[in-house]
């Protein structure tokens, strides 16, 4: 079951910073916050994950809170291609089994 | 990243019909794949997890003599849906695990008339 909640949509301006919020209160300590996105009619991608560190990599920033309650995921300049359904998932590392939110349909509008 | 395959793409089927999917780890092998089904403008649900050389393990609601799982090797695992009937119809997305990350394939679209 999901264990996590997201805004069911947001909007972006093209070329600024996208910022999506999820909220897995209930999360235990071995569990990471992934992140994966969806474009329409595609399997997902990965994106990011973490533990309790912020994170970055080419793609995208993941923000953590120190409670870890909560994480934002930023992308620092969208684009039009970036409009797609964002999904927050927290799992144990190496347990294996995804369960997928409702995720939040970013709309990315030049 | 690492590449998952699915085939075919899209499928048609009458009703009543056995439809199979096949989903191909690329450049690793995967012990473990997932199957998700997805409904237009829902989430991806779990349906199952194949494992090689066992028998697969169903999400609960899921029927495991519907939807038959072999996951005969380390780079493939089939999913067969038998006696198709149009409800049916959805996106069904398959995943590689390998330990770090899932790497899901692209997706085979199911339309069952």
């Amino acid at each position: 079951d999901a264990k996590t909640t997201q805004p069911p949509s947001m909007d972006c301006a093209e070329g600024r910073a996208a910022n999506l919020p999820c909220n897995h209160s209930t999360i235990s300590g071995n569990e990471y916050v992934y992140w994966y996105r969806q474009i329409h009619s595609q399997g997902p991608q990965y994106i990011i994950h973490g533990l309790k560190n912020n994170e970055t990599n080419e793609m995208a920033s993941l923000i953590i809170t120190e409670d870890r309650k909560s994480s934002t995921l930023i992308l620092p300049h969208a684009t039009l291609r970036d409009t797609a359904v964002y999904y927050c998932i927290v799992r144990v590392y190496n347990f294996n089994k995804f369960y997928f939110g409702s995720g939040t349909k970013l709309n990315v509008k030049p | 990243g690492a590449v998952v395959s699915q085939h075919p793409s899209r499928v048609i089927c009458k009703s009543g019909t056995s439809v199979k999917i096949e989903c191909r780890s690329l450049d690793f092998q995967a012990t473990t794949m997932f199957w998700y089904r997805q409904f237009p403008k829902q989430s991806l649900m779990l349906m199952a997890t194949s494992n090689e050389g066992s028998k697969a393990t169903y999400e609960q609601g899921v029927e495991k003599d519907k939807f038959l799982i072999n996951h005969a090797s380390l780079t493939l695992s089939t999913l067969t849906v038998t006696s198709a009937h149009p409800e049916d119809s959805s996106f069904y997305i398959c995943s590689a695990d390998n330990s770090y990350e899932q790497y899901f394939g692209p997706g085979t679209r199911l339309t069952v008339t």
